[in-house]
């Protein structure tokens, strides 16, 4: 059984379009995150839910626009794609409330392609 | 904010041989600094972490070294086998708050054979 599992795990898409990643984890976990990995590898959080509330929120357009559910799920929908959009996208969820004091379970990663 | 760092970006060994990884923060207030492998096209997992009340913690071929003072904290692979082969994170962050975890900016590790 998968712990996070997200879907799709590829995406290719034309500038301008939406589109939405789902993810969803079987953990139990209360926190969940999205993290954007670029073609440098760099790791950055995007945002953070706790039992369906959000409570980190970096700088990130408005165009992203995540939606919780219920604790187990967290999707993100993105408006108007443009190609720096393209990135892979990790889902993740940990026990505690805050990342800092415990594992982070990643998803495989959506890989988004904006041509 | 916290900002982490991290040297070397590139990194390779021959089989058998020693690696090291080293990160600095910018935050005194951070106190948990995990570790984390990522596997070429996998998803990053933990592999060890310490707290800021502990100055080295081992386990099996790995370790983590945190040296509070200096705001630096390092990775340890001895031993090394081509299955280490993988992009390595460090992260930092505080227990207090809604702090994020701030990753570095990885280090590629090759074993060569």
């Amino acid at each position: 059984d998968t712990a996070v599992s997200q879907t799709p795990k590829y995406l290719v898409t034309q500038m301008g379009n939406d589109k939405s990643i789902k993810c969803e984890q079987n953990l139990g976990h209360d926190t969940m995150y999205w993290y954007k990995q670029d073609s440098k590898k760099f790791l950055k959080i995007m945002f953070s839910y706790n039992n369906k509330e959000l409570i980190i929120n970096e700088t990130v357009p408005n165009r992203f626009s995540p939606k919780s559910p219920d604790k187990a799920h967290l999707n993100l929908h993105i408006n108007s794609l443009e190609l720096g959009d393209s990135a892979v996208y990790f889902c993740a969820s940990s026990q505690e409330v805050v990342a800092n004091t415990g594992e982070l379970f990643f998803g495989e990663g959506s890989r988004l392609t904006v041509l | 904010g916290e900002n982490v760092e991290q040297h070397p970006s590139t990194l390779s060994v021959q089989e058998g041989d020693s690696a090291v990884i080293k990160c600095t923060y910018s935050d005194s207030a951070s106190n948990y600094f995990p570790w984390y492998k990522q596997e070429l096209g996998k998803r990053p997992q933990l592999i060890i972490d310490i707290r800021s009340n502990v100055g080295e913690k081992k386990d099996q071929r790995i370790a983590v070294t945190l040296n509070k003072t200096a705001k630096h904290f390092s990775l340890h692979i001895t031993e090394t086998q081509p299955e280490d082969s993988a992009v390595y994170f460090c992260a930092a962050s505080s227990y207090f708050g809604n702090e994020k975890l701030t990753f570095g900016t990885g280090t590629r590790l090759t074993i060569i054979p």
